[in-house]
């Protein structure tokens, strides 16, 4: 079975370091872009980024570069989003999720998604 | 950016009737190398994550139910529930994934009347 799973829900204060996980199992995790997206409470999608397990290739939302960074590790199959001064506007359901083809292209849909992870930044 | 826009936000259907959500961007997803529109819908459940419908505007995603259908090319497209069943209340959102960063759509929340 094609899945994604994530890491558990988080809670932090503001100011402190997070890295969330992603793993992949039942397909190539090399040959597929994984993305996330961010879910305010009670808000809808945002598009982050999409990184390429294989080469480490990434993209990300102009709104979000330089506050977050994506990173995979492919001998273990996971891909990480990662923050080393949480706010509390950080304070969301982060999903990953995989796009449905296979590369070399980066534009696609996603068609696997991972069951979420909340994350609360309070103080 | 390419904004999209979705439209209503809400909307509420008589079981068995026909639903219909728009969606606007503020550019056109269609490339001119292989005339595909860019474009998918997604419908989320409460406490789930979102789940692929639509690709390539028209494409329905293996699994979905024929009553789900995407229309439209260039900047405007449509989803339509022909046959609102209980089970699909849900929001339904558009991705552009023509250009970075990949836009979603605001949402249109489905509703049985």
């Amino acid at each position: 079975e094609v899945q994604l799973v994530q890491s558990g829900a988080e809670m932090k204060k503001p100011g402190e370091s997070l890295k969330i996980s992603c793993k992949g199992s039942g397909y190539s995790f090399t040959s597929y872009w994984i993305g996330w997206v961010r879910q305010m409470p009670g808000k809808g999608l945002e598009w982050m980024g999409i990184i390429y397990p294989r080469d480490s290739d990434t993209a990300y939302s102009p709104s979000l570069q330089g506050q977050v960074t994506i990173s995979a590790d492919k001998s273990i199959n996971t891909a990480y989003l990662q923050w080393s001064s949480l706010k509390a506007s950080d304070t969301a359901i982060y999903y990953c999720a995989r796009h449905r083809s296979p590369a070399p292209g980066r534009s696609d849909a996603f068609d696997i998604w991972g069951q979420g992870t909340m994350v609360t930044v309070s103080s | 950016d390419i904004v999209m826009a979705q439209s209503p936000d809400s909307l509420a259907v008589s079981l068995g009737e026909r639903a219909t959500i728009n969606c606007k961007s503020s550019r056109s997803v269609l490339s001119s190398s292989n005339n595909k529109n860019y474009l998918g819908w997604y419908q989320q459940k409460p406490g789930q994550p979102p789940k692929l419908l639509i690709y390539w505007a028209s494409t329905r995603e293996s699994g979905v139910p024929d009553r789900f259908s995407g229309s439209g090319s260039g900047t405007d497209f449509t989803l339509t529930i022909s046959s609102l069943q209980a089970e699909d209340v849900a929001v339904y959102y558009c991705q552009q994934y023509y250009g970075t960063p990949f836009t979603f759509g605001p949402g249109t929340k489905v509703d049985v009347k």
